[in-house]
């Protein structure tokens, strides 16, 4: 069976950093395109960030929202990937999910607020 | 950007009934690969979005037959057959062609 569980998300002040893991199990990570998505009322889905596998020395991608604030990698030994998110801004509130589009977490919450 | 741009559905739709979701996209989402990368999620209410159609046409592993995907490079269909009570919740189209992956804005089905 296929899980992918976010977890490492809350409530946090405007200019602060949050990081956000992955944890997935039940299929072949290490050769997996993974991505974070996140949602929110105002923007609905908005992809932020993808990485690939080692064979393109783990690539990564970002939206120009959150390009130079966040940081994705991933540790293809525990089959998880980070969301390394700093400078935060209110409108980064939302739901984050990570996903290889295939399969989806259950996402996590993250509130940025004073 | 590519911006994705989706069709509203006549609520409520009589259950049994078929319906077609449209989408369309502001640049042509085919690929010298010959593959058109589009791809069509289910989020049912309280859920995470749902992988249900990819490259335009072809269905995720477990996704009923009665969903199907049809399209040009930049106008697309997602056909149900035959709503269920199971197909409730928004539908939205995403381009994988370029960065930033974009998705559309999303298209509510509720049933009768």
């Amino acid at each position: 069976e296929v899980q992918l569980m976010e977890t490492g998300g809350g409530l946090v002040q405007p200019g602060k950093s949050l990081k956000l893991t992955c944890a997935t199990s039940g299929f072949t990570f290490s050769t997996a395109w993974m991505n974070w998505v996140r949602q929110s009322p105002e923007k609905g889905l908005e992809w932020i960030a993808r990485i690939k596998p080692k064979s393109t020395n783990y690539a990564t991608e970002y939206a120009e929202s959150v390009k130079g604030r966040f940081t994705i990698s991933r540790d293809d030994s525990k089959s998880s990937i980070y969301l390394q998110m700093n400078s935060l801004k209110e409108e980064d509130t939302a739901t984050y999910y990570c996903t290889p589009f295939d399969y989806w977490g259950q996402g996590v919450m993250v509130t940025v607020s004073s | 950007d590519i911006v994705m741009t989706q069709g509203a559905l006549p609520n409520p739709v009589p259950s049994g009934e078929s319906v077609s979701i449209t989408c369309r996209s502001s640049k042509s989402l085919l690929y010298s690969d010959g593959k058109t990368y589009l791809n069509w999620y289910l989020q049912r209410p309280g859920q995470s979005p749902q992988l249900l159609i990819y490259w335009m046409s072809t269905r995720a592993s477990g996704v009923s037959d009665r969903f199907s995907g049809s399209g040009s490079g930049t106008d697309f269909t997602l056909k149900i057959s035959g709503v269920e009570a199971e197909d409730v919740g928004v539908y939205y189209c995403q381009q994988g062609l370029e960065f930033p992956f974009t998705f559309g804005s999303g298209t509510k089905l509720e049933i009768k």
